[in-house]
């Protein structure tokens, strides 16, 4: 069994400053990660992931995770947030075993406020 | 490509009533999930299918929760009996078989029973 912890429930940020949402996860098995995120009365969305290759995984609007194994985390970062960004954002964890359903172990989400 | 549908978007039910919501994934998704989220936390997996074999099922949906995926198609899925509970915003989700696929998730059926 996996489980995912978010430690963050809400991160309030101005505008164009850097912000960094964590993620860590446990689980008996190999892993693959993600960041979904969900904007007010919308359904989630995929935002990046990791599955295998490089650890450094980004998104097209400028934000990037990176899976750390020992310390099993994979934080969301971004250098400059817009007002655009505020939204909840969830990391999910998938075993990677084959033949599994790739059904996803939330965490309790972090809600991103972005301030002008 | 008109992504997931789920239908209603909101339902109020009073205790004790059966409630049934629909899903309709991308066409050519085979599978289809379904999550339940209630206020804080993130989405929990009910069950899922593969084309119209319901393949596995959580602890967490009871004997009063039935799922259906006829023809591998839309899906439904119904509480009965409902209790308070039960008010949580239900996710159906659908991918092609393989994680390198992506969920694409609906906007959900919130529900609240009074």
């Amino acid at each position: 069994a996996q489980s995912v912890t978010q430690l963050d429930s809400q991160v309030p940020v101005f505008e164009e400053a850097p912000v960094e949402l964590r993620c860590n996860y446990s689980s008996s098995v190999s892993v693959y990660l993600f960041w979904y995120v969900q904007y007010p009365n919308q359904g989630l969305q995929l935002l990046l992931k990791y599955l295998s290759g490089s650890t450094l995984v980004k998104s097209i609007n400028g934000f990037e995770a990176e899976f750390n194994k020992s310390q099993t985390s994979f934080h969301l970062r971004k250098p400059s947030v817009h007002i655009s960004d505020t939204a909840e954002y969830f990391c999910a964890v998938s075993d990677t075993r084959a033949g599994t359903a790739s059904k996803l172990t939330f965490g309790t989400g972090t809600r991103l406020q972005v301030m002008l | 490509d008109t992504g997931v549908s789920q239908d209603p978007r909101h339902k109020i039910t009073k205790r004790g009533q059966n409630v049934t919501f629909r899903c309709d994934p991308i066409s050519e998704h085979n599978r289809l999930y379904w999550y339940r989220q209630t206020l804080g936390q993130g989405p929990e997996f009910l069950t899922y299918f593969q084309n119209e074999a319901q393949l596995e099922k959580s602890r967490l949906l009871s004997d009063r929760f039935s799922a259906e995926r006829p023809k591998g198609s839309f899906s439904t899925l119904e509480i009965q009996r409902t209790e308070q509970g039960d008010s949580a915003m239900y996710l159906c989700a659908s991918s092609l078989a393989g994680v390198n696929y992506g969920y694409t998730f609906g906007s959900g059926t919130r529900l609240t029973v009074v």
